[in-house]
């Protein structure tokens, strides 16, 4: 089944104890990103990566890292969460090699909360 | 800097009646529209989308509105059922050719049996 698969789906954490939320993809996806999804703000975009190790910013980047090592994983870093950091996770991912087609493919979310 | 509005925030419908969310983009350069149903518990999910070049796109019950002019987008839903409650997305690109969107708040559809 073609799916993104984000792990953990719920995580409780303390200030500054670093943490990794992984993402895969098994559908040869060139194009990944991190999204934040909090009441009334809807869905901003953390990090994106147009293919492996080609990352960058997008509109709320502080405190997060990403990496993408390989195509299918691109995982999100937060190095010392803080209680700001709390929200609903989404990983989503989208073919790019065979033209521009627009969907966005999202994983189940991963719900963190910072305590 | 950019951005997408969207309203109503809560809409409640009886089933069977028709719902409509509206959405209102800043960016003159958009040119893509996508619309997403998150049920609980899960992931955005695309449903329909319109590009620029075209005022109307419809899929079954479901149908998407775009006024350029206006910089006003519509998500019409007929014959609403039991199913359809969800909250709904709508997004416009930012950059042409690239997959950058800002997506609106939200609009948490509830369908009374």
């Amino acid at each position: 089944e073609a799916q993104v698969t984000q792990n953990p789906r719920y995580l409780i954490t303390v200030t500054g104890k670093k943490l990794t939320v992984t993402c895969s993809q098994n559908m040869n996806h060139e194009y990944m990103s991190w999204y934040r999804q909090d009441p009334g703000l809807g869905l901003r975009q953390i990090y994106y990566s147009m293919n492996v190790e080609v990352t960058d910013k997008g509109d709320v980047p502080e405190g997060y890292k990403v990496s993408r090592k390989e195509k299918r994983n691109f995982p999100l870093i937060l190095e010392s969460p803080s209680p700001n950091q709390t929200s609903l996770y989404f990983c989503a991912s989208t073919p790019t090699s065979a033209g521009y087609t627009g969907e966005l493919f999202f994983g189940e979310g991963s719900r963190l909360t910072v305590l | 800097g950019e951005n997408v509005e969207q309203h109503p925030s809560t809409l409640s419908v009886q089933e069977g009646d028709s719902a409509v969310i509206k959405c209102t983009y800043s960016d003159s350069a958009s040119n893509y529209f996508p619309w997403y149903k998150q049920e609980l518990g899960k992931g955005p999910q695309l449903i329909i989308d319109i590009r620029s070049n075209v005022g109307e796109k419809k899929d079954q019950r479901i149908a998407v509105t775009l006024n350029k002019t206006a910089k006003h987008f519509s998500l019409h839903i007929t014959e609403t059922q039991p199913e359809d409650s969800a909250v709904y997305f709508c997004a416009a690109s930012i950059q042409s050719g690239t997959y950058k969107y800002i997506f609106g708040t939200g609009t948490r559809l509830k369908v009374l049996a």
